[in-house]
């Protein structure tokens, strides 16, 4: 079955604390993105990541890191930085088409974070 | 900078009805369309991809447009049902792959 993978499926963090939330994939796909969604408002990019070891900043990355060592892995850690961290997060995944075009992305089942 | 609004907010309808949904962005260099489907606490579903180049998508009773030029997308849902109730989500594709998405028009079918 192939498909994307996010865990756990809710989390919740003690002030102070990071936290990682994990995405897989086994599309095969190269690029690969975070995003927040809160509610009444659209989803937003987080980071973006095109190919492995090399991720670029999106919209809101203040607070977040993350890492991509291997192609189907692209964790998202939620320091203590930032401030507001309590949302719904999104994983997707995506295939590089023909030019700068892209293809068709994907989305995983999500993550619910709640900060106590 | 790119923005995607959607209207309307939320719709509701009777089930049978054929219905729009409005997408509009403010810069008409975009790559591709999409459109998604949301269900209350879950990921997006991929509904229909629409390449800039490309006028229109078919997929069963959906079918999107895109006009590049006026910045508007349609997504027309024939006989709607009532496991259509979801929220619809647009984006638009920057020149990264990344999406700028609309805040999602919440669509409920009654039976």
């Amino acid at each position: 079955d192939g498909g994307i993978t996010q865990s756990p499926k809710y989390l919740f963090r003690k002030e102070g604390q990071n936290v990682t939330l994990s995405c897989e994939q086994n599309l095969n796909h190269d690029a690969m993105y975070w995003y927040r969604q809160d509610p009444g408002q659209g989803l937003r990019l987080i980071y973006y990541s095109q190919i492995v070891n090399d991720f670029q900043k999106g919209d809101i990355a203040e607070g977040y890191s993350v890492s991509r060592e291997k192609k189907e892995s692209f964790p998202l850690t939620v320091t203590s930085a930032q401030k507001n961290p309590t949302a719904f997060y999104l994983c997707a995944s995506s295939r590089p088409g023909a030019g700068y075009s892209y293809n068709e992305q994907f989305f995983g089942p999500g993550t619910r974070l709640t900060v106590l | 900078k790119q923005e995607v609004t959607q209207i309307p907010a939320a719709l509701s309808v009777p089930e049978g009805e054929n219905l729009v949904l409005n997408c509009s962005f403010t810069d008409s260099a975009i790559y591709n369309l999409q459109w998604f489907r949301q269900d209350p606490g879950k990921g997006l579903t991929s509904l229909l991809l629409i390449q800039s180049s490309q006028r229109e998508q078919t997929s069963g009773r959906l079918n999107a447009s895109l006009d590049k030029s006026s910045g508007r997308s349609t997504l027309y849902i024939a006989a709607s049902q009532p496991g259509d109730s979801a929220t619809y989500l647009c984006a638009v594709s920057g020149s990264q792959g990344n999406l700028i998405f609309g805040k999602g028009t919440k669509l409920s079918v009654k039976p």
